[in-house]
C-alpha cells in the first residue's frame, strides 16, 4: 500500500500562532521528507530525515521545526509564519538513501497553509 | 549542476488525441535517475516512472509512454488517447546519486495538461 496520510488538509492560523502538520507512512519507508510548493511552481525540499535523523536541512527559517518521532511519522512545527509562508505543504517517503541509487518518493496528499 | 527543462508550460487537447510532454535534462553526472510526477488538481503528487541512465529502453504502461533517449538528454512522456482524468500538471524530475546533493530531486518546472472533452 503506497500511502502516506497529512493532517490537517487545510490550516489558516495567525502570525502568533504555533500549529504542527502530522505526516505518517506504514510503507517501512526509512527516509522522510517535507516539501513547500507555490502555486504553478515545483515542489522545493525543505527537510529530509534519513533513519529518523535529520540530513539535510535547505536553509529553512527557524519558525519551521521539523521533528521525527518515529520511523513512520515526520512532524513540521509552524510558529510565527509570515503571510509568504503561505503555500502547499508536502510530505513524502522512500524507502531509503542509498550512495550508489535514489529511490522513488511517494507524496501525501499535502495541508494547505493560509498564513493571515 | 543538473538542471530540468519543461519547456511546455500549458498544453490543451481533445479527449481521445494523443499528447507527448517534453523533458530535456542536464547533468555532468553519468550516473542519475529520471523521474516523471503527475499532481492533479487535489495536489498529491503521484509517482509514475523512475528510469536509470543505464537503461535506455523505452517504457509502455498501459495508455503511458517514454522515451528515453541519452543522445538528447531527453526523457519525454506520452499519453496515447487522453482522457479528462489526465488533466494535471506533470512534472519531470531529475537526480544525481554521488552528488553532493545527496540524491535530491531536481524538479522540471512542469507542464499543465489539460483534456478537454
Amino acid at each position: 500500500d503506497t500511502e502516506v496520510t497529512q493532517t490537517p488538509k487545510h490550516l489558516v492560523m495567525g502570525m502568533t500562532n504555533k500549529k504542527s502538520l502530522k505526516c505518517e507512512q506504514h510503507m517501512g519507508h526509512r527516509a522522510m521528507y517535507w516539501y513547500k510548493q507555490k502555486a504553478k511552481k515545483p515542489p522545493e525540499l525543505m527537510f529530509v530525515y534519513s533513519y529518523e535523523k535529520l540530513s539535510i536541512n535547505e536553509s529553512v527559517p527557524s519558525r519551521f521545526s521539523p521533528e521525527c518521532p518515529n520511523s513512520s511519522l515526520l512532524n513540521l512545527h509552524l510558529h510565527a509564519l509570515q503571510p509568504e509562508d503561505s503555500a502547499l505543504y508536502l510530505c513524502a517517503s522512500s524507502q531509503g538513501q542509498a550512495i550508489q541509487t535514489t529511490y522513488e518518493q511517494y507524496f501525501g496528499p499535502g495541508t494547505r497553509l493560509t498564513v493571515t | 549542476a543538473q538542471k530540468v527543462t519543461q519547456a511546455q508550460t500549458e498544453i490543451s487537447v481533445v479527449e481521445k488525441e494523443d499528447v507527448t510532454l517534453d523533458c530535456v535534462y542536464e547533468t555532468r553526472d553519468t550516473t542519475y535517475y529520471l523521474f516523471w510526477y503527475k499532481q492533479p488538481p487535489s495536489g498529491e503528487l503521484v509517482f509514475l516512472i523512475r528510469r536509470n541512465s543505464f537503461d535506455e529502453q523505452n517504457e509502455i504502461s498501459g495508455r503511458y509512454s517514454w522515451n528515453f533517449q541519452k543522445s538528447t538528454s531527453s526523457f519525454n512522456f506520452t499519453i496515447t488517447a487522453s482522457q479528462v482524468v489526465d488533466s494535471a500538471v506533470y512534472f519531470c524530475a531529475l537526480s544525481e546519486p554521488y552528488s553532493g546533493s545527496a540524491r535530491q530531486l531536481t524538479f522540471g518546472s512542469g507542464t499543465q495538461l489539460t483534456v478537454l472533452p
